[in-house]
């Protein structure tokens, strides 16, 4: 069974980027939709954006502005940047495989 | 963009009863490309349901999902101590979103 991994910086300060990455294992990255999903803490789920195995995209239009989300099929990962976080956009990220299979999540804090 | 609005935002039953949570939606959603997930906490979201009625591997078969176009639900059919959790809707048409979440707990 596939098995997604997030990994990046637990901590941003305000107005920098935001980079995380997800390493997928047990399956190859060159197919379905890739995705990430965010959570601030106590409140509920928020999709960000999704890529597909070809590296065609589509985010949430409320960060479209702020995000790009790539795909390295050499490396079995996906990545999501983020440009100019605040601390609203702290939050527990997830990647995903499509609407299926989930990451544990990391935390991360926007703060100086 | 399609917006998901679930009820009741919190459930309290007793295990052994019935659970019917409701996900409804602002426009039709296409092809039924509508999912449960279940989470737990501090513990990512899990897939139960996909295409609206489909089981995901490995869910018992107490967990199933109806609806089409605009209503969706989802019905756990005698709650077990671990069903006590947040469920959420989510729709992956051509933009995704989800719903804000339904609260299952102990009466």
């Amino acid at each position: 069974q596939v098995q997604l991994q997030e990994s990046g910086p637990g901590l941003v300060k305000p107005s920098e980027t935001l980079s995380l990455t997800c390493t997928v294992s047990g399956g190859s990255i060159s197919s379905y939709y890739w995705s990430w999903i965010r959570q601030p803490p106590g409140k509920g789920l928020e999709w960000i954006g999704y890529i597909y195995y070809s590296g065609s995209t589509n985010y949430n239009p409320s960060l479209r502005s702020r995000v790009t989300i790539s795909v390295d099929t050499s490396k079995n990962q996906f990545s999501l940047r983020l440009s100019s976080v605040t601390a609203a956009d702290t939050a527990v990220y997830y990647c995903a495989r499509g609407w299926e299979q989930w990451g544990q999540g990391t935390l991360v804090t926007v703060s100086s | 963009e399609i917006v998901l609005t679930q009820s009741p935002g919190t459930l309290s039953l007793s295990p052994g009863e019935r659970a019917t949570l409701s996900c409804r939606a602002s426009q039709s959603v296409s092809s039924s490309y509508l999912a449960w997930h279940q989470q737990k906490p501090g513990q990512a979201p899990r897939l139960l349901i996909y295409g609206a009625s489909s089981r995901a591997t490995g869910i018992p078969d107490r967990f199933s999902g109806s609806g089409s176009g605009t209503d969706f639900t989802l019905t756990i059919s005698r709650l077990e101590p671990e069903d006590f959790a947040v469920y959420y809707c989510q729709q992956y048409g051509s933009s995704w979103t989800f719903g804000q979440g339904t609260k299952v707990e102990i009466k």
